[in-house]
C-alpha cells in the first residue's frame, strides 16, 4: 500500500512569502505528526492531530506557522511571512492509532528561503 | 526536558567491520527508545525499537539493548555493509499518559559511510 506522501518535495521561497506543505497520510490513519530538520540535526517536533483535533502543537516555533487537518486526513502546514531560519526539511508522519503506534514517515519537504 | 545525545560522526567503516553508534539519553519516566535509519533520497524508516529496560531490539543484523543503568541504547553490527551507508538517528518516545502525545525526540544523527 502507499506510504505517507509529501508535496511539494522541494520548495524556494522569497523571505516574506507565504507557503503551504501537504501532507498525505497513509490510509486510515488516526495519528498525524509534523517535524522540522534543520540541516545536519535530528528532526524536531512541531505539532500533533488525531484525527482533526490538533492535540499538540507546542513545537510550533511562532505564531507564523500553522497547521490543520480538517477532514482528519490530510495535512497542511501553513507558514507565513517567511524568514531564513524557516529553512529546513519538513517531515510528516503517520501512525495508526494510538500514541504507542509505530510512526511511518514521508520522504519530507525541503524549504529553502532565499 | 527529555533528550537524546549520540556520538558524533561522520563514521567511516570498511566493509565487514563493526560497528557501534553510541546513544543515551535524559528523560523523566521511562521512555521507549528507537533507531531510524534514512538512506539517501529516503524518508526515516524504523529500524528497531524497545520499550522497556533490558529489552533487545534487532533487525538486518543491528541489534540493540536498552540499558536503564547507563541511560544508554547504542546500535551495534557485526559486520557492516555498503549497503548499510545511512545517516542513522536515536530517538526516545515517552510512554502514555500525560500530554506527550507519542511525539518522537531525536538525536543529531550520525552519518555512516561503508566502502568495499
Amino acid at each position: 500500500g502507499a506510504g505517507v506522501s509529501q508535496s511539494p518535495r522541494y520548495k524556494v521561497a522569497k523571505r516574506g512569502q507565504d507557503v503551504a506543505l501537504r501532507c498525505d497520510p497513509i490510509s486510515g490513519h488516526v495519528s498525524l505528526f509534523w517535524y522540522q530538520q534543520a540541516l545536519g540535526q535530528g528532526p524536531e517536533f512541531l505539532t500533533y492531530f488525531q484525527n482533526e483535533a490538533q492535540l499538540d502543537k507546542s513545537g510550533l516555533p511562532s505564531d507564523r506557522f500553522f497547521a490543520e487537518r480538517p477532514e482528519g486526513s490530510v495535512s497542511t502546514l501553513k507558514i507565513q511571512r517567511t524568514q531564513q531560519e524557516d529553512s529546513a526539511v519538513y517531515l510528516c508522519a503517520s501512525s495508526h492509532r494510538r500514541a504507542a503506534d509505530t510512526q511511518y514517515f514521508g520522504p519530507g519537504t525541503r524549504l529553502t528561503v532565499l | 526536558g527529555d533528550s537524546v545525545t549520540q556520538m558524533e560522526g561522520p563514521v567511516t567503516l570498511s566493509e565487514e567491520a563493526f560497528l557501534t553508534i553510541n546513544c543515551t539519553y535524559t528523560a523523566t519516566g521511562y521512555p521507549s527508545l528507537f533507531w531510524y535509519v534514512q538512506y539517501p533520497g529516503e524518508g526515516l524508516q524504523l529500524l528497531l525499537k524497545a520499550t522497556k529496560a533490558d529489552d533487545k531490539g534487532s533487525n538486518k543484523g543491528f541489534e540493540a539493548t536498552y540499558r536503564k543503568e547507563t541511560t544508554s541504547f547504542h546500535l551495534e553490527k557485526g559486520s557492516v555493509q555498503v549497503s548499510d551507508s545511512a545517516v542513522y538517528f536515536c530517538a526516545l518516545r515517552m510512554n502514555a499518559g500525560g500530554t506527550s502525545y507519542g511525539k518522537l525526540t531525536f538525536g543529531q544523527g550520525t552519518i555512516l559511510t561503508v566502502h568495499p
